[in-house]
């Protein structure tokens, strides 16, 4: 099944400085989903954007939908260490009720 | 606070056994899956349920059986481990009618079989 892929594999930066993850998918979805996950632990739900939004903003997060280029990107502003994690998109394609995972970016955020 | 809760934190199996990884939630969830992580693959869906004793095939269903008697609960079944089964297995759960929403993980289980 089309899977989004993210862009980078891996990012490093320091504390402070923005994070932009990509993602790029293949057909048409309803929506795309963002997930964070700590080393070896479960992934957790950090945003949702619908094919018919543009933006949207949580906290330090905004998250960007372009359908035109099939591409959504993340944006993590002033990164802490503690935002070490791997950062997963998810799309529902459309007529399909489940997600498919991309293979992830892993952030690194050095103090 | 919400909760999916896997039985197991790291298991380790031998080739032919069965295995059993049970994931029960507390949040009175409709749906739930079960998903697998690979090294460089991502996350792969195995199956999933939509109801009590009702069950679909995700992406990678061969090797794996799933049981719903509960609506809680939610077991993925190896009939007969292998090598190439070792991996995280990560079950998560979603609200009817949004079970192409927002999931929620259990911690995962790192399943090891020699």
């Amino acid at each position: 099944s089309q899977q989004g892929e993210e862009d980078p594999q891996a990012l490093s930066i320091q504390e402070g400085e923005n994070a932009t993850m990509n993602c790029s998918y293949k057909t048409s979805i309803n929506n795309l989903q963002w997930y964070r996950q700590n080393s070896g632990r479960g992934l957790v739900h950090l945003i949702l954007i619908r094919s018919n939004e543009r933006e949207k903003h949580s906290g330090r997060l905004r998250v960007t939908l372009d359908t035109s280029k099939k591409s959504s990107s993340l944006l993590i502003t002033a990164s802490r260490a503690a935002d070490t994690a791997s950062y997963f998109c998810a799309t529902v394609l459309s007529g399909y009720s489940t997600l498919t995972f991309g293979k992830g970016t892993m952030l690194l955020v050095s103090p | 606070d919400v909760k999916v809760t896997q039985s197991s934190r790291y298991l380790v199996k031998r080739t032919g056994e069965k295995v059993f990884l049970e994931c029960v939630q507390d949040m009175d969830h409709e749906n739930m899956f079960w998903y697998r992580q690979d090294p460089g693959l991502g996350l792969r869906l195995i199956y999933f349920s939509y109801d009590v004793k009702m069950k679909e095939k995700g992406d990678i269903p061969e090797g794996y059986s799933v049981s719903r008697e509960k609506k809680e609960r939610f077991s993925l079944i190896l009939e007969s481990a292998s090598t190439n089964q070792t991996s995280m297995y990560l079950c998560a759960s979603s609200l009817q009618g949004q079970s192409n929403e927002k999931l929620f993980f259990g911690s995962g289980t790192q399943l090891s079989v020699l």
